[in-house]
């Protein structure tokens, strides 16, 4: 079956960089989360996205900007990059937004800012 | 204020026995969904089990089994019969459903589960 599939694996950036992250969710998702893990830490939700549109928004910093495309992957640009965005970046994807649905993660991308 | 509180930051547990990861929640919404997930030291987020708010029943997938107690807010996971590929962290999240808008999963902050041979 398919999965949520992110690009890339992993990425290095010097400081002030900008990075953009890629997200295909499991076909038939209308839902798209993204989320960040520092090391040692829980998951934080971002933002995400219903049916293309910006739905809600997490702790996200300004530098930060998401969006979904007509063929529903998503992408995470971030600018000005910092020392504390090293960070594991999670996107996940739902079939619908109930309480009962399960969210279905990528692998990843494991951002490293030098 | 912290929805999910996951009090174990690590637990140690011997191959072939039982272990009980605890997680207690807080919403005032009547309909919600609880997950457990496990991520191992490689990385990825691996759903586990699956409690509704509404099942009267306490969730079991294989090894995994999740005792719901609604009155108190708990969801705890009890892993039966450990085995060394067990060692990972586990989260507890839950899933709201708000009259209006759109519901995320919100993570607690985990517990680092160590099998021992």
């Amino acid at each position: 079956a398919a999965g949520v599939i992110q690009s890339p694996r992993h990425l290095i950036k010097e400081k002030r960089e900008t990075a953009t992250l890629k997200c295909y969710p499991i076909p038939r998702h209308d839902t798209v989360y993204w989320y960040q893990q520092g090391p040692g830490q829980d998951p934080q939700f971002l933002i995400s996205f219903y049916e293309k549109m910006q739905s809600d928004k997490g702790s996200i910093p300004d530098r930060f900007s998401a969006q979904q495309f007509s063929d529903y992957h998503s992408e995470l640009n971030m600018s000005s990059l910092e020392l504390g965005d090293s960070a594991l970046y999670f996107c996940a994807s739902s079939p619908s937004r109930a309480a009962n649905e399960k969210l279905f993660f990528g692998s990843g991308t494991q951002l490293s800012v030098l | 204020a912290q929805k999910i509180t996951q009090t174990q930051p690590g637990m140690f547990v011997q191959e072939k026995e039982a272990v009980t990861l605890d997680c207690t929640y807080d919403t005032s919404d009547q309909s919600y969904g609880l997950f457990w997930y496990k991520q191992p030291s490689s990385g990825e987020m691996i759903f586990l089990i699956y409690q509704g708010s509404y099942d009267e029943q306490n969730a079991t997938e294989g090894r995994y089994s999740l005792n719901f107690q609604k009155a108190r807010k708990s969801a705890n996971l009890v892993i039966s019969a450990s085995q060394l590929g067990d060692s990972a962290m586990y989260f507890c999240a839950m899933r709201e459903a708000p009259a209006e808008g759109y519901n995320k999963l919100i993570f607690g902050a985990g517990t680092r589960l160590a099998v021992h041979p």
